[in-house]
């Protein structure tokens, strides 16, 4: 497989569930970020990790948790979410942090009902 | 606080047409300013500008950047079905910290 995959590609669940969503990028990249598109709002960046340390944190609430085992993966986290989480979360890499292009995976529709 | 608007926010045209969307800036420390179209679900990558007054041109898009007047527009001619999308721009920092526009939604109709 190339590029950006994410999993699931959708997600319901409940206020008091946790789950987990994944991204895999397969580019040989050393930098992913997390982001959070609502409807009719632009991207939100929430999270950045270089060569798999966290360097950005967009006051994102502690509901969500990043987690970045090795460059080629990225987790997040969810606990305890509110029906306003419910959105488009879109995984991406680039070669190098911030000033490069960055590669988009699918996304996660999540709903949380 | 880095900000970046787009305009038009939403834009339709017929096939044949061409279109410009702007992008206008304000950040501390600008790196590069990146263009992506979003169709159904993840954006793609279009082109990155650094450096102004040089176009840069994939096909019937090309784009150009003014860091003087911090802005940026896209061009689309000959605009196709196909070029439906929203239209990203992004500027980054020497920080290392990207920030979007929200967009401008482009429908071309046949």
């Amino acid at each position: 497989e190339t590029g950006v995959t994410q999993t699931p590609r959708h997600l319901v669940m409940g206020m008091t569930n946790k789950k987990s969503l994944k991204c895999e990028q397969h580019l040989g990249h050393n930098a992913m970020y997390w982001y959070k598109q609502s409807a009719k709002k632009p991207l939100e960046l929430m999270f950045v990790y270089s060569l798999e340390e966290r360097v950005e944190n967009n006051s994102v609430p502690s509901r969500f948790s990043p987690e970045c085992p090795n460059s080629s993966h990225l987790f997040l986290h969810l606990h305890t979410l509110q029906p306003e989480d419910s959105a488009l979360y879109l995984c991406a890499s680039s070669q190098v942090q911030g000033t490069y292009e960055q590669y988009f995976g699918p996304g996660t529709r999540l709903t949380v009902t | 606080e880095d900000k970046v608007v787009q305009s038009p926010l939403s834009l339709v045209v017929h096939e044949g047409d061409t279109v410009t969307l702007n992008c206008s800036y304000e950040v501390t420390n600008f790196r590069s300013l990146l263009w992506y179209k979003q169709e159904k679900k993840a954006p793609t990558f279009l082109f990155m500008l650094t450096s102004s007054g040089i176009e840069k041109k994939s096909g019937r898009l090309s784009s150009i950047l003014d860091k003087k007047e911090l802005f940026s527009i896209l061009n689309i001619t000959a605009t196709q079905t196909g070029d439906s999308a929203v239209y990203l721009c992004a500027v980054a920092t020497n920080a290392g910290k990207s920030t979007f526009g929200d967009g401008t939604t482009l429908t071309v109709k046949p």
